[in-house]
């Protein structure tokens, strides 16, 4: 089946410094989708890439859909402590079905020290 | 985000009993997922659902059973659970079609004594 490696697996950074993650694969998808979760909470939806080479920003928030189709970053600048939580790449693809699937990263823990 | 319900947030079950998780969706949406999230592992999608026809089974076994009454209901049936079905299911909802993407509840914590 498809995976993705996501890394770093944790990150502990100082308020402040700017964050990079990526997911790799050896499939191409047709879409990337960077989620957040909080202790207690789903995964919510930070930003979506529907085509290669796109980049896109949310506030602090930046990611890129790989040229190739089997990566994707996420970046985030100046940190703050409310960035603390769990990051999850995940890439859609139509995988035979009507609906797409979607396969996730390990995730991404990222610490922010005040 | 309330737009993807899930209740009961939390349950503690012993291995005989039966017992329902409920998703209930606001968006609009006509396809339903559950995941299942254990520690340290990636998300594993379990089930799915478009206009109320499954759509996949991803190995799951028999002692979780899906129901999907209507596009915006959506429950998940456990009878005679192991240990290891501890972990925190996520129901997740979307349009129909490649491309469209997943919102996630809050998800139950599933705990089996």
């Amino acid at each position: 089946g498809q995976q993705l490696n996501q890394s770093p697996q944790s990150m502990f950074i100082q308020e402040g410094e700017d964050v990079s993650m990526n997911c790799t694969s050896s499939s191409i998808f047709n879409t990337w989708l960077w989620y957040k979760q909080d202790p207690g909470e789903g995964p919510v939806l930070l930003i979506a890439l529907y085509k290669a080479g796109e980049l896109t920003s949310n506030g602090r928030l930046t990611a890129q859909f790989g040229i190739t189709r089997k990566d994707s970053f996420l970046n985030i600048s100046a940190s703050i402590p409310s960035d603390v939580g769990i990051y999850f790449c995940a890439g859609g693809s139509a995988g035979g079905t009507s609906y797409g699937k979607l396969t996730f990263g390990q995730g991404t823990i990222l610490t922010v020290h005040p | 985000e309330t737009g993807v319900t899930q209740t009961p947030r939390h349950l503690v079950m012993g291995m005989t009993n039966k017992k329902s998780l409920k998703c209930e969706q606001h968006l609009g949406h006509n396809a339903m997922y559950w995941y299942k999230q254990s520690a340290k592992k990636p998300l594993e999608l379990m089930f799915v659902y478009n206009f109320k026809e499954q759509t996949e089974n991803n190995s799951v076994p028999s002692r979780f059973s899906p129901e999907c009454p209507n596009s915006s209901h959506l429950f998940l049936h456990l009878h005679t659970l192991q240990p290891e079905d501890s972990a925190l299911y996520l129901c997740a909802s979307s349009l129909t079609g490649v491309n469209q993407p997943q919102h996630f509840g809050d998800g139950t914590r599933l705990s089996i004594l």
